[in-house]
């Protein structure tokens, strides 16, 4: 049963600290999206790669945000320096292109304290 | 971003009802379209996939795609407290808040 996977799956950690959150997409999809979850904002696209490159970061605060796909098996997306208003869920997901199903990820739920 | 706007509910129907899910996008380039389900606490999952104008049904689900007045929407037919959830329409990989659904036994 292939399954997209996100490590940790909570993060507690204080204001100023680095945030490293890591996807697993499923096996031979091309296509990784990384979105973030809040009950004010609902599910916001931050980043989306394609074969590794990344289409579109315009979603993400460039000052603190960044997101990569080091292989083809993990995708990280890092937060420094965090802040409060950053505790949100984010979800990565996969799919065989942009415009095709995706698969979500169980989310990693951040809380900056 | 590319808006996709969806009425927020919360929207309550009692078993064995249809309920109808609504939503609007504003990008005229849009070529594929979702309605994924979101239980409390666990992560979005697809329900229905459109892509061309009309009606597309599966089961108990029926989804519905007018490219012209850029709308989408989702009935569900015998509606179940399992159906109890948020669902959140997607225009490409633009979603909207979502709709809040409770089906009441």
């Amino acid at each position: 049963d292939a399954r997209v996977t996100q490590t940790p799956r909570d993060k507690v950690t204080e204001m100023g600290q680095e945030v490293t959150m890591r996807c697993q997409p499923i096996l031979g999809h091309n296509t990784v999206f990384w979105y973030r979850q809040t009950m004010m904002q609902g599910l916001e696209l931050l980043a989306y790669f394609r074969n590794r490159a990344p289409l579109d970061d315009s979603g993400m605060p460039k000052d603190r945000f960044s997101a990569e796909m080091p292989d083809a098996t993990l995708a990280t997306l890092k937060i420094q320096p965090s802040e409060p208003r950053d505790s949100a869920v984010y979800f990565c997901a996969s799919g065989l292109g942009q415009y095709e199903t995706q698969y979500f990820g169980p989310g990693t739920r951040l809380l900056v304290l | 971003q590319k808006e996709v706007e969806q009425n927020s509910g919360p929207l309550s129907v009692p078993e064995g009802a249809i309920a109808s899910l609504n939503c609007t996008y504003s990008d005229r380039g849009s070529q594929s379209f979702f309605w994924y389900r979101q239980y409390s606490g666990k992560s979005p999952e697809l329900i229905m996939s459109i892509y061309s104008n009309g009606d597309k049904e599966d089961g108990r689900f029926t989804a519905q795609l007018n490219k012209a007045s850029q709308y989408v929407s989702l009935l569900i037919r015998d509606s179940q407290p399992s159906d109890s959830a948020t669902y959140l329409c997607a225009a490409s990989f633009y979603f909207g808040t979502g709709t809040s659904l409770t089906v009441i036994p």
